[in-house]
């Protein structure tokens, strides 16, 4: 199956800096990615989708502004938590696929962030 | 609104057989999934269903039926391995992954 790499595995920063998160998809060119954040026990919640070339679309409820998005390549993502605080420590974690049909998802094996 | 429902945990013996079912009202469907999750790792990818019946791989299978709003997944022999969560996530009309909040499976020796 298809590849996706995420760096860093995990992060500790201090509240109010910014961390960047990057999402690769080593084998195949990816026109769509997810990102996504699971807080402990709880599910996946979709953060937002972002296409190759434009803008992510971001799920209700999630800062466009605190979570940026760049999809500036076929094979690279990023997610930057801006001007962090402690409530979003979480795992993030990015997917690659297209949407239609039975395409699966190919995920990354996430980033847990801890903010101090 | 849209809704997956899945136990919350369930506990098996190691060799045993056990079912996870999962029930879903979504808007529209274009097909749903069973991804297993280890505790503290990233979801993979078990199986994908898209018309009613059985699709069996290995020692897990995976049975829907549209009509019922229904999915289970079914895990034969199992492997103190197999300790994990399990995810069932439907594609609405929109070809959006609607996620339940899985399923933690404990297999006790």
């Amino acid at each position: 199956g298809a590849v996706v790499s995420q760096h860093p595995s995990w992060v500790i920063c201090k509240s109010g800096t910014s961390v960047k998160i990057e999402c690769r998809s080593l084998d195949f060119q990816a026109t769509t990615m997810f990102w996504y954040r699971q807080f402990p026990k709880q599910s996946l919640m979709l953060m937002a989708t972002s296409n190759e070339g434009s803008k992510a679309t971001y799920e209700q409820g999630v800062e466009k502004d605190k979570f940026l998005i760049n999809h500036a390549s076929l094979t690279l993502s990023t997610l930057t938590v801006t001007s962090a605080h402690p409530e979003d420590s979480s795992f993030y974690i990015c997917s690659a696929g297209s949407t239609g049909g039975s395409s699966e998802q190919y995920f990354g094996p996430g980033t847990r962030l801890t903010v101090t | 609104g849209q809704n997956i429902d899945q136990p919350t945990e369930m506990t098996a013996t190691e060799g045993a057989i056990v079912q996870i079912n999962c029930t879903y009202q979504t808007s529209g469907f274009n097909g749903l999934f069973w991804y297993q999750q280890h505790a503290g790792e990233a979801p993979t990818f078990l199986s994908y269903n898209v018309l009613d019946g059985l699709e069996e791989k290995g020692r897990f299978s995976s049975f829907l039926s549209r009509s019922k709003g229904y999915s289970y997944l079914l895990l034969k022999e199992l492997q103190m391995k197999d300790s994990a969560s399990y995810l069932c996530a439907v594609k609405d009309s929109n070809y959006q992954l609607i996620w339940g909040a899985g399923t933690k499976l404990i297999i006790k020796p």
